[in-house]
């Protein structure tokens, strides 16, 4: 099946420094990928999609300019939370979608749990 | 928004069946998804409908009714693995919308 990787899988960071987290697809190339964030005990909430070579689309109330998304090839998107507080302390995953796939499902990676102090 | 809304915890025994629903209002969407999550992992796919009524996989089944904006999540013979979260999610124009999700104990 679809894999979706991502690194690291946690970080500890001191406020004010940024953190980039990478998704690749291993196995498949994604055309479209997306980021989450997920707080303690609530549900995923959609951050940005991202398509492979064109500026992400952000979700209302995400700062696109703390939470910058590329994605430069098929195979890998990066999100870098910029000047990062602790209130930014969160599960971040993401998930991709195959391109020429007959269902419109998406493939999760394992998630990133990024801790700021 | 979608008001996707599924009840926050629920409790069954090993062995047995249980329903998971998922209410939701929105004027429309391509697909409706469900999905588990073990705490501190991604979610995994499970089952999705597109037209209405019941799919069957294995241990789990899902139904739809898109004109009474509902949908299930059945789980049969209940195992203690799947004790987790099952998330229900809304697709609609490349994105998915999550419900808060439904937080499964399975006992012995």
């Amino acid at each position: 099946g679809a894999v979706v990787s991502q690194h690291p899988s946690w970080v500890i960071c001191k406020s004010g420094t940024s953190v980039k987290i990478e998704c690749r697809s291993l196995d498949f190339q994604a055309t479209t990928m997306f980021w989450y964030r997920q707080f303690p005990k609530q549900s995923l909430m959609l951050m940005a999609t991202s398509n492979e070579g064109s500026k992400a689309t952000y979700e209302q109330g995400v700062e696109k300019d703390k939470f910058l998304i590329n994605h430069a090839s098929l195979t890998l998107s990066t999100l870098t939370v910029t000047s990062a507080h602790p209130e930014d302390s969160s599960f971040y995953i993401c998930s991709a979608r195959s391109r020429g796939s007959s269902t419109d499902t998406q493939y999760f990676g394992p998630g990133t749990r990024l801790t700021v102090l | 928004g979608q008001n996707i809304d599924q009840p926050t915890e629920m409790t069954a025994t090993e062995g047995a069946i249980v329903q998971i629903n998922c209410t939701y209002q929105t004027s429309g969407f391509n697909g409706l998804f469900w999905y588990q999550q073990h705490a501190g992992e991604a979610p995994t796919f499970l089952s999705y409908n597109v037209l209405d009524g019941l799919e069957e996989k294995g241990r789990f089944s899902s139904f739809l009714s898109r004109s009474k904006g509902y949908s299930y999540l059945l789980l049969k013979e209940l195992q203690m693995k799947d004790s987790a979260s099952y998330l229900c999610a809304l697709y609609n124009f490349n994105k998915f919308y999550f419900g808060s999700g439904t937080k499964l104990n399975v006992k012995p």
